[in-house]
């Protein structure tokens, strides 16, 4: 079984300074690692993902996030936010093939400050 | 992305009906598809996985007679409230599993509010 921690439920920051939301999991097994960011009233979209091969992966809007194997964490970061990223962030792991579920995080919510 | 899409996107029903939400893949083909409940500011709760032409498996503490699911075709996954009441109410997320690609795609959700 896998499981995902958020620690920060919340996080303010001014527009255009960085950020990082932090993501740790645990698993037996190795694991997939995902982003997803989930806007007001709407549903899930995927930011990025780790399946295999680079431990960094980007997504097209500024984002990117590290597989750290050692530490068990998927850290997501942007080096400059907008407001337009005001939305809550969800990490998520799965099992690699099959009918494996995703556990979510709790998720963070991402404040921007104009 | 790939896109699924999730209908209605909202409904008010009234306590002791019934409602079908529908969940469709639009531009793959999905083998697993699953439904998610999630309350205000909470993260999603699993609660059933469903492949296709085989019977769901529902999380612990579901009611599998209460929230029924059919996946039909590779497309097509529905979930039936069934005698629908007020601690019903919820925002009712699917998603469909894209197995080339090991991802899950998510729907919009759709929003029930029971009176």
């Amino acid at each position: 079984a896998q499981s995902v921690t958020q620690l920060d439920s919340q996080v303010p920051v001014f527009e255009e300074a960085p950020v990082e939301l932090r993501c740790n999991y645990s698993s037996s097994v190795s694991v997939y690692l995902f982003w997803y960011v989930q806007y007001p009233n709407q549903g899930l979209q995927l930011l990025l993902k780790y399946l295999s091969g680079s431990t960094l992966v980007e997504s097209i809007n500024g984002f990117e996030a590290e597989f750290n194997k050692s530490q068990t964490s998927f850290h997501l970061r942007k080096p400059s936010v907008h407001i337009s990223d005001t939305a809550e962030y969800f990490c998520a792991v799965s099992a690699p093939g099959g009918y494996q579920k995703v556990t979510f995080g709790t998720g963070t919510k991402l404040q921007v400050i104009p | 992305g790939a896109v699924v899409s999730q209908h209605p996107s909202w409904v008010i029903c009234k306590s002791g009906t019934s409602v079908k939400i529908e969940c469709r893949s639009l531009d793959f083909q999905a083998t697993t598809m699953f439904w998610y409940r999630q309350f205000p500011k909470q993260s999603l709760m699993l609660m059933a996985t469903s492949n296709e032409g085989s019977k769901a498996t529902y999380e612990q503490g579901v009611e599998k007679d209460k929230f029924l699911i059919n996946h039909a075709s590779l497309t097509l996954s529905t979930l039936t409230v069934t005698s629908a009441h007020p601690e019903d109410s919820s925002f009712y997320i699917c998603s469909g599993r894209d197995s080339l690609i090991e991802t899950q795609y998510f729907g919009p959700g759709t929003r029930l509010l029971v009176l």
